[in-house]
């Protein structure tokens, strides 16, 4: 299956500022899923889209899948320290059932 | 719900060696994923079981691993004559049958090969 890209691959950022990670796909997607892996941790998963254009919220975090179904992001505003971790977007392998290929990830740092 | 859970946390062991994990999955989920994480990468998929059955394998899968899951539940993963690219975590995940269900992770299990 085709990977995804994720920019940036890190992320430094002063405490209350914003955080943005993209995922791209050269080929249209079913369904995108997000998850967050802290520093020692196992992936946690965080939503999933599916729809053009949909945009979910959870707090301070916005989700946004592309109208093409070719890219999304996620966005955090005003972060806080606990949310350093590694942000991996995830599309299903075509053809499998569940399968993910999950994207390198955006590192996010956050400085106190 | 007591997650997945994943033996050993860690393992050491020598080149050549064979090595045996073991996931548990969340009771009521039906499928079972293993994944394959090294540093700096997110998790690469190795194989995947609905109940007993396994469904399907990554073509990048080396005949040294080998997985099973007998009963339907609990899961173990062999790698036979281990080699040094072998060192990774390994990842168990679970989700129920339906499509499009979250995969919840255990801890994984960290592989270390002298």
């Amino acid at each position: 299956g085709q990977q995804v890209m994720q920019i940036p691959q890190y992320q430094h950022v002063q405490e209350g500022e914003d955080f943005t990670t993209y995922c791209n796909s050269s080929t249209t997607l079913s369904n995108i899923q997000w998850y967050k892996q802290r520093p020692g941790g196992h992936p946690v998963f965080l939503i999933q889209l599916v729809k053009s254009g949909e945009v979910k919220k959870q707090k301070r975090l916005t989700f946004q899948f592309g109208e093409a179904k070719k890219n999304s992001s996620l966005h955090i505003t005003a972060t806080q320290t606990t949310d350093v971790g590694t942000y991996f977007c995830a599309r299903e392998d075509g053809g499998s059932q569940g399968n993910l290929i999950f994207g390198k990830g955006t590192k996010l740092s956050v400085k106190p | 719900d007591t997650g997945v859970s994943q033996d050993p946390r860690h393992k050491i062991t020598k080149r050549g060696q064979n090595v045996t994990f073991r996931c548990d999955p969340i009771s009521e989920h039906n499928r079972l994923y293993w994944y394959r994480q090294t540093l700096g990468q997110g998790p690469e998929f190795l194989t995947y079981f609905q109940n007993e059955a396994q469904l399907e394998k990554s073509r990048l899968l080396s005949d040294r691993f080998s997985a099973e899951r007998p009963k339907g539940s609990f899961s173990t993963l062999e790698i036979q004559r281990t080699e040094q690219g072998d060192s990774a975590m390994y990842l168990c995940a679970s989700s129920l049958w339906e499509d499009n269900q979250p995969q919840h992770f255990g801890d994984g299990t960290r592989l270390s090969i002298l």
